[in-house]
């Protein structure tokens, strides 16, 4: 089935650094999300897109839906130790009645 | 809490049992969906309803799986003669009808011995 891409598999940064990542689909999406998960927990929402072009913030978090509507970046400012977990990001492709097709998720590592 | 509940949240089981998993989801969401995650993967589709309505089924979902949601609000996933196979992590979400915002669960995990 169809899968999102995401790369590289694990990030390490600094504190206090900024960081990107990004999504990429070979097919057309309607919706992307950002969830981030912590070990034992379920995913939790940070950002939703639905419209093409669509850039939105939460804090620190800023997201974008690529004009092609066949990726997705999700960057993260000022990085601090709690952000440390696994993000994954999510799509609703055209025509796929609701159900979510998800990136295998970036591992995110931040040193204190 | 109003967030999406499961119940339980660990399930060690013997190959060959049947279990049971319960989900209520956000209080005013009648789409409830279920997703398997297994190590290293993001969550895979298994199905979702529309308040009862098992609107569609994964090719995940093998006739020893079995899902319902009988009066609209909280559904149940149950998986018999499991096998080692289905050791995962099983996540439930919500949303409004319409809307393509889901929101997750604590998930249950399951380990088939």
């Amino acid at each position: 089935g169809q899968q999102l891409n995401q790369s590289p598999q694990s990030m390490f940064i600094q504190e206090g650094e900024d960081v990107s990542m990004n999504c990429t689909s070979s097919s057309i999406f309607n919706t992307w999300l950002w969830y981030k998960q912590d070990p034992g927990e379920g995913p939790v929402l940070l950002i939703a897109l639905y419209k093409a072009g669509e850039l939105t913030s939460n804090g620190r978090l800023t997201a974008q839906f690529g004009i092609t509507r066949k990726d997705s970046f999700l960057n993260i400012s000022a990085s601090i130790p709690s952000d440390v977990g696994i993000y994954f990001c999510a799509g609703q492709e055209a025509g796929a009645n609701s159900k979510l097709t998800f990136g295998k998720g970036i591992t995110l590592s931040v040193r204190p | 809490d109003t967030g999406v509940s499961q119940d339980p949240r660990h399930k060690i089981t013997k190959r060959g049992q049947n279990v049971t998993f319960r989900c209520d989801p956000i209080s005013e969401h009648n789409r409830l969906y279920w997703y398997r995650q297994t190590l290293g993967q993001g969550p895979e589709f298994l199905t979702y309803f529309q308040n009862e309505a098992q609107l569609e089924k994964s090719r995940l979902l093998s006739d020893r799986f079995s899902a319902e949601r009988p009066k609209g609000s909280f559904s149940t996933l149950e998986i018999q003669r499991t096998e080692q196979g289905d050791s995962a992590m099983y996540l439930c979400a919500s949303s409004l009808a319409g809307g393509d915002t889901q929101y997750f669960g604590p998930g249950t995990r399951l380990t088939v011995l």
